[in-house]
């Protein structure tokens, strides 16, 4: 059982917008603005793609977006790619103690 | 460029002990945390603790305190972790990631397949 809440799968067709959501608590998602979206494709590391709620690396493309409001946030990518098909993690941190806690992860299908 | 590279994967008995290593490169190994986090196969992330390659210092996930133990090389640019008491839900892809302050891993390792089984 993870500690963020993910929907386990999402699709899209090539050139749509599609948004994943994160669900977590007062105590990590809403209490800190320190959320982070990962992209991981089969067999490989995790790929930070946002950070600090809406924030992106250096090198990531404008059509990845992060957002949040309460104790949910929301990654949306605008202009669905095939190579976009991948697997998304959220992560947020949750304080002194219990330090960062994961989502459970969601399918992207790029239809 | 900043590398991660990971010692090779492991298969062990339950009960045994294993330990990952994590060779860094292409930044100061001191300046920024080492982080270790799991995926069993087919699940979703956990994050099992960090160590300051700086001090030493770490900080562990309730889970698995008592049976993990992260430490480093600073002269060799090496971060460790070695897990005790293996059971056949550690079995897991162990990866190593680097952060800086209360920022989230950025680079990753490839990771590292630890298989635990009879």
């Amino acid at each position: 059982q993870s500690a963020l809440t993910q929907p386990a799968s999402v699709s899209g067709s090539p050139g749509q917008s599609i948004t994943i959501s994160c669900t977590g608590t007062s105590s990590d998602v809403g209490n800190y603005n320190l959320v982070s979206w990962y992209q991981q494709h089969p067999g490989k590391a995790p790929k930070l793609m946002i950070y600090e709620d809406s924030k992106r690396p250096s090198g990531v493309s404008n059509r990845f977006s992060g957002s949040k409001s309460g104790n949910t946030a929301s990654l949306t990518i605008s202009g669905l790619q095939a190579e976009d098909e991948a697997d998304y993690f959220c992560c947020s941190y949750a304080g002194f103690s219990t330090f960062w806690v994961f989502g459970g992860g969601t399918k992207l299908a790029v239809l | 460029q900043v590398q991660l590279v990971q010692s090779g994967a492991e298969v062990k008995k339950p009960g045994a002990s294993v330990k990952v290593s994590c060779k860094a490169s292409g930044y100061t190994f001191s300046g920024y945390y080492m982080h270790w986090v799991r995926q069993a196969p087919g699940q979703g992330l956990e994050w099992m603790g960090r160590i300051n390659p700086n001090s030493g210092g770490t900080d562990y996930a309730q889970k698995f305190q008592g049976r993990v133990t992260m430490t480093r090389d600073a002269s060799i640019s090496t971060a460790y972790m070695e897990l005790s008491r293996l059971g056949s839900d550690d079995t897991a892809v162990y990866y190593c990631a680097r952060s800086s302050g209360s920022s989230p891993p950025d680079y990753w390792g490839q990771g590292t397949l630890v298989t635990v089984s009879s």
